[in-house]
């Protein structure tokens, strides 16, 4: 029972480009959403959040969108940098806890 | 400032031998969490503490896995005894307070564990 779902394990974008991950998730009482980047050997780094109250956030280059009545959000990373490949995970809280995706990984191509 | 840090970094042990990890917290957080990472199942919450306080542990798998929290700047995650299918990489995560759904978690970078 996958509460947060990120159904592309992997994706590959040109550089320079627009990267677009995606994610769904079932529960309606989830408050908070986040996204994790994660390289190889590495723990997962905090990228950047969004209420349930809110449709989008912006922090330069990444921008979270968030369409509750789908219970759907997004990443896009625009342009993409070579330094962009790593996993990313969508995760969703509702009091302290998280629950997180699969992962996407994102291969930008030079 | 120092980041979570866990040891070992990498711990390879015979079936049945007891496994503990450990992890410090950034000083200050009063939340720890201890995830298994697999290709199977993704990063899965085992337990995780609130002022050294267990306040869920139904993501442990078995009774051969247990977790302490005897002081704000301490952790440990035993397995005893171990198993093959025990084999992931285990990460440790701290977060401060604040709204309880608002502030991020912090990852260590994980112990890799084998066992054979």
């Amino acid at each position: 029972d996958q509460q947060v779902k990120q159904n592309s394990p992997s994706l590959s974008v040109q550089e320079g480009r627009i990267s677009i991950l995606n994610c769904d998730y079932t529960n309606s009482m989830f408050d908070y959403f986040l996204w994790y980047k994660k390289y190889p050997a590495e723990g997962p780094t905090f990228l950047i959040s969004i209420s349930s109250i809110k449709d989008k956030n912006e922090d330069g280059r990444f921008t979270v969108f968030l369409n509750k009545s789908a219970k759907h959000l997004s990443l896009h990373i625009v342009p993409s940098q070579p330094g962009d490949s790593a996993v990313y995970f969508c995760a969703a809280s509702h009091t302290d806890k998280i629950i997180f995706g699969k992962g996407t990984r994102l291969h930008i191509l030079p | 400032d120092a980041g979570v840090i866990q040891s070992p970094r990498h711990e390879v042990t015979e079936m049945g031998q007891e496994v503990t990890l450990r992890c410090k917290p950034i000083s200050g957080h009063n939340s720890l969490f201890w995830y298994r990472q697999t290709m199977m199942r993704g990063l899965e919450l085992l337990i995780y503490f609130n002022n050294n306080v267990p306040i869920d542990d139904s993501g442990m798998p078995e009774d051969r896995f247990s977790a302490k929290m005897p002081n704000a700047s301490f952790s440990t995650l035993k397995i005893q005894p171990s198993e093959p299918r025990d084999s992931a990489v285990y990460f440790c995560a701290s977060k401060g307070q604040g709204a309880i759904s608002n502030q991020p978690q912090h990852f260590g970078d994980g112990t890799r564990l084998s066992i054979l």
